[in-house]
């Protein structure tokens, strides 16, 4: 079935580091792929998104290429700031438009 | 224009007692999902609803959990006889659409304990 694979976590940088989160999928077909964020006590906003190959999704400085080669989405920003801190999920859409998620990668930035 | 609103935010219940959990989802919005979220662990996939019809129910328990999307009001998670394990973040999803690259927005939550 459906699934995805992230790095596990928690990663911990100090502010204005590159960041990296990988993610791998697996799916049928050509799904379009989401990022979403949580900050603690919230629910999930939607970062970025990407719907076909060698899209790159963007938002707030932060950015992912959909990489059908490598079936790969994964999370970058060159300079993360405090407010960064929270937990971030990659997300395909299955084929009834359900999303599927992994784990999540807490991320927290140190001043 | 709200956005998806989930009541309540908190809910604690004794084992055996029902939980129902309310999703009204953004307006002009015909399609929720419902996810699940234990500690410390993504979000599972639970039940796709469109208004009366459930699409897709593939993680949804067998028993004791049941889910509704009424022509009229909000969609309910009702969850029967609770058991220590429902203790949960239970979210709720709607989009406009059902297609593959359409955004659902969240709502915040509600979070269930059973004590």
């Amino acid at each position: 079935g459906d699934s995805v694979t992230q790095m596990e976590g928690p990663v911990t940088l100090s502010e204005e580091a590159f960041l990296t989160i990988n993610c791998t999928y697996t799916a049928t077909g050509y799904p379009s792929l989401f990022w979403y964020v949580q900050y603690p006590g919230e629910g999930l906003q939607l970062l970025l998104k990407a719907t076909k190959a060698d899209d790159k999704g963007s938002n707030k400085g932060f950015e992912a290429t959909y990489r059908k080669e490598t079936t790969s989405f994964h999370l970058e920003k060159g300079s993360v700031q405090v407010s960064d801190s929270a937990v971030y999920f990659c997300a395909p859409r299955g084929s009834q438009g359900n999303l599927i998620f992994g784990k999540g990668t807490k991320l927290s930035v140190k001043p | 224009n709200a956005g998806v609103m989930q009541n309540p935010r908190h809910l604690v219940r004794r084992r055996g007692q029902e939980a129902r959990l309310r999703c009204s989802p953004m307006k002009g919005h015909s399609h929720v999902y419902w996810y699940r979220q234990l500690p410390e662990e993504g979000l599972k996939f639970m039940v796709y609803l469109q208004k009366e019809n459930i699409i897709d129910e593939s993680g949804m328990p067998k028993e004791r959990f049941s889910a509704e999307f009424p022509k009229e009001g909000p969609s309910i998670l009702r969850i029967q006889q609770v058991v220590r394990g429902d203790s949960a973040a239970y979210f709720c999803a709607s989009s406009r659409v059902g297609g593959a690259d359409t955004e659902a927005f969240f709502g915040q939550g509600t979070r269930l304990t059973v004590v």
